[in-house]
């Protein structure tokens, strides 16, 4: 079993939609990181959270350490949201691991 | 300020050739990290070092060796490489490895042939 579990796999939305993508882990952790990479192939960091909840702009990411379990909600989504999202954890020893992603497709 | 930089961003190599993956940054960052990705696979960390001189094996370290031997640059090598290495290759860093935002470079595309 994955450290890392991510849903869904896949998710299509029509512009507009509110969006959920969770992941949950099943190790100990210091924070969880959030990404997204373009159809490109670029990887940019959204989010690092180790309590609580953050906010930027249409994204929102919440985390719940005694569930293990985390959230990434996109308000009004728009096709240019369209992209890969990943859940990392970063472990107590420093090490990393990924969930193997969601790839979200806004249509207009 | 360029970030984090991969060279070479592509490359192809024949079965048991040897090569080196140069990661630089220039945000004086002290954590830096190797990973790979591959189709289904998602990311998957190789090695990584949390400072200069050291360095760590993560979840798939077999077949790659690593150098920190300046805070800057972190090295990835194939002493020999395999098809099963072929893949895209990412480096990332980060100032914090426990509350620090991750940087990352382009991407390197590997295919051993």
């Amino acid at each position: 079993k994955n450290e890392v579990e991510q849903s869904p796999q896949n998710l299509t939305a029509q512009e507009g939609e509110f969006i959920t993508i969770n992941c949950s882990y099943s190790v100990g952790i210091s924070a969880l990181h959030w990404l997204q990479q373009h159809p490109g192939g670029g990887i940019v960091s959204l989010f690092m959270l180790s309590s609580g909840k953050k906010k930027h702009g249409r994204l929102i990411a919440t985390i719940n350490i005694q569930e293990k379990h985390s959230s990434l909600h996109i308000t009004a989504s728009h096709p240019r949201d369209s992209a890969v999202y990943i859940c990392a954890v970063a472990k107590n020893n420093n090490d990393m691991r990924f969930g193997a992603g969601t790839r979200l497709t806004v249509k207009p | 300020n360029a970030g984090v930089t991969q060279t070479p961003k592509f490359r192809v190599l024949k079965t048991g050739q040897s090569m080196t993956l140069l990661c630089a940054q220039d945000m004086n960052h002290e954590y830096m990290y190797w990973y790979r990705q591959d189709p289904g696979m998602g990311l998957r960390l190789i090695h990584y070092s949390v400072g200069e001189g050291t360095t760590a094996k993560g979840e798939v370290p077999d077949g790659y060796n690593v150098s920190r031997l300046k805070k800057q640059n972190f090295l990835l090598g194939l002493e020999s490489a395999a098809p099963s290495q072929t893949s895209v290759y990412f480096c990332a860093s980060s100032y914090l490895v426990r509350s620090g935002e991750l940087f990352f470079g382009e991407g390197s595309r590997l295919t051993v042939l």
